[in-house]
Formats: C-alpha cells, sequence, structure tokens
C-alpha cells in the first residue's frame, strides 16, 4: 500500500516550458488536490477534484490546469512555466471532501525550480 | 476567510522533555476541524493530531496531545518525552465543516521549525 505517490521527485524548466506533475493514490479515494509550498509558507491550495470527473479551483489556481484522469490519478500541468511557480507542489487525497473528520494524506512532494 | 496563524517560527527542545507548539485561528463558523501536520526534512507531510471544534475533549496520540480552547480559538500541541524523531517542521492546519466555507481545502499556518537537542 503505497498511499500517494507523485512523479517526479525534482525538476528544472526553463521560462516558458510546459511539465506535467503526475500523482497516483491507492487508497480508493473520492477527492484528490494539489497544493503548492513556498519557503517560509504553509501549503496553499491550487485545484481539487471532489469526485472522479470534477475539479474546481482552489485558492493559488492560475498558471495551472488538472485532470482527473481516473479515481486514482490525478495530474496538474503547467503550460507556460514562470519563475514564480518555482515551489513545492504536493499531492493529496482524502475519503470524500468536505465530510465529517476527513483527512487528507500526502504525496512526498516534487522541488520544481523555473529558471 | 480562515487565517491561521503560527507565532514561533523556531522552537527548540531537549530529548525527553516536554514542549509545546502554539497555534490561533480567525473564523466565524462554529464547526470546523482542526489538524497538526509534521513534516521532517524528508518533506513528506504527515498527519499527528486532529480535532473536531464541536468535542470539548482534548485529542491524544501517545506522546502528542493538544490544548483546545474554542472561545479563545487556540489549538496548541505538546509533545511529551521529546524524541530526536520528532525533530521537524510542524504545521497547524484548518478545515471548514460547512461547504460555504470550504470545506474541502485545508488552510495552514506558516509552521514552526521544531528541533530537538539530544
Amino acid at each position: 500500500n503505497a498511499g500517494v505517490t507523485q512523479t517526479p521527485k525534482f525538476q528544472v524548466l526553463k521560462t516558458g516550458q510546459s511539465m506535467t506533475l503526475q500523482c497516483a493514490q491507492d487508497m480508493n479515494h473520492n477527492s484528490m488536490y494539489w497544493y503548492r509550498q513556498d519557503p517560509g509558507m504553509g501549503l496553499r491550495l491550487i485545484y481539487y477534484s471532489a469526485s472522479e470527473g470534477t475539479t474546481d479551483k482552489g485558492e493559488v489556481p492560475n498558471g495551472y490546469n488538472v485532470s482527473r484522469l481516473n479515481k486514482r490519478e490525478f495530474s496538474l500541468r503547467l503550460e507556460s512555466a514562470a519563475p514564480s511557480q518555482t515551489s513545492v507542489y504536493f499531492c493529496a487525497s482524502s475519503r470524500r471532501a468536505g465530510a465529517v473528520m476527513d483527512t487528507q494524506y500526502f504525496g512526498p512532494g516534487t522541488r520544481l525550480t523555473v529558471l | 476567510a480562515q487565517t491561521v496563524t503560527q507565532s514561533q517560527p523556531e522552537m527548540s527542545v531537549q530529548e525527553a522533555e516536554t514542549v509545546t507548539l502554539s497555534c490561533t485561528y480567525d473564523t466565524s463558523e462554529s464547526d470546523y476541524y482542526l489538524f497538526w501536520y509534521k513534516q521532517p526534512p524528508s518533506r513528506q507531510m504527515i498527519l499527528v493530531i486532529r480535532q473536531e471544534a464541536y468535542k470539548q475533549q482534548n485529542a491524544t496520540e501517545n506522546r502528542f496531545s493538544v490544548n483546545f480552547q474554542k472561545a479563545a480559538k487556540s489549538f496548541s500541541l505538546k509533545i511529551s518525552d521529546s524524541q530526536l524523531g520528532d525533530a521537524a517542521m510542524y504545521f497547524c492546519a484548518y478545515r471548514s465543516a460547512s461547504v460555504q466555507g470550504g470545506s474541502e481545502k485545508l488552510v495552514f499556518g506558516k509552521g514552526t521549525k521544531l528541533t530537538v537537542n539530544p
């Protein structure tokens, strides 16, 4: 039982390049999330998917797109990377967003640097 | 919008001693959930403990316990018998219980870096 996995672990991009961060969970969770963590800050929600087939914006969605590929997988795409998107990206999953005592479980993160 | 404040950027404790990390939050809601997450150098976010706002009893998980003061909007974490493996960043987080309040998302504080001295 791997929990939440993310690929890649590290990535360096040049400004304007595109890339997709991959996330998968094997806990049969309905809801998945993407957060970013900047130095000296807590995590901030980028996008989430409450259930398969739905996605919604979080606090900082500009410059990102997401795809809920199936129940297990939720990807985050940067179409044209900018230095301001240099951050550590975390994927999380939970049984059901908004449910009583729903708890989010996190992946190991992806450190992204945009030059 | 809800906010979470951790006023101690760094804390240190001697091995086997007790340390308390502070967290305050601002909300107009009466029903919500509070969490403490640990982030060791590996960067993995690990759930330490959680508390339902409607429960008066403070949550406890082995050496970790909270002091939840709803009226004061305070949610501190106490680590007893500190171990070297407790060294990490600790994040306090809030989640609304209502859809209107954004029950899908966690609102995090900026974290407290805990050092455990041998």
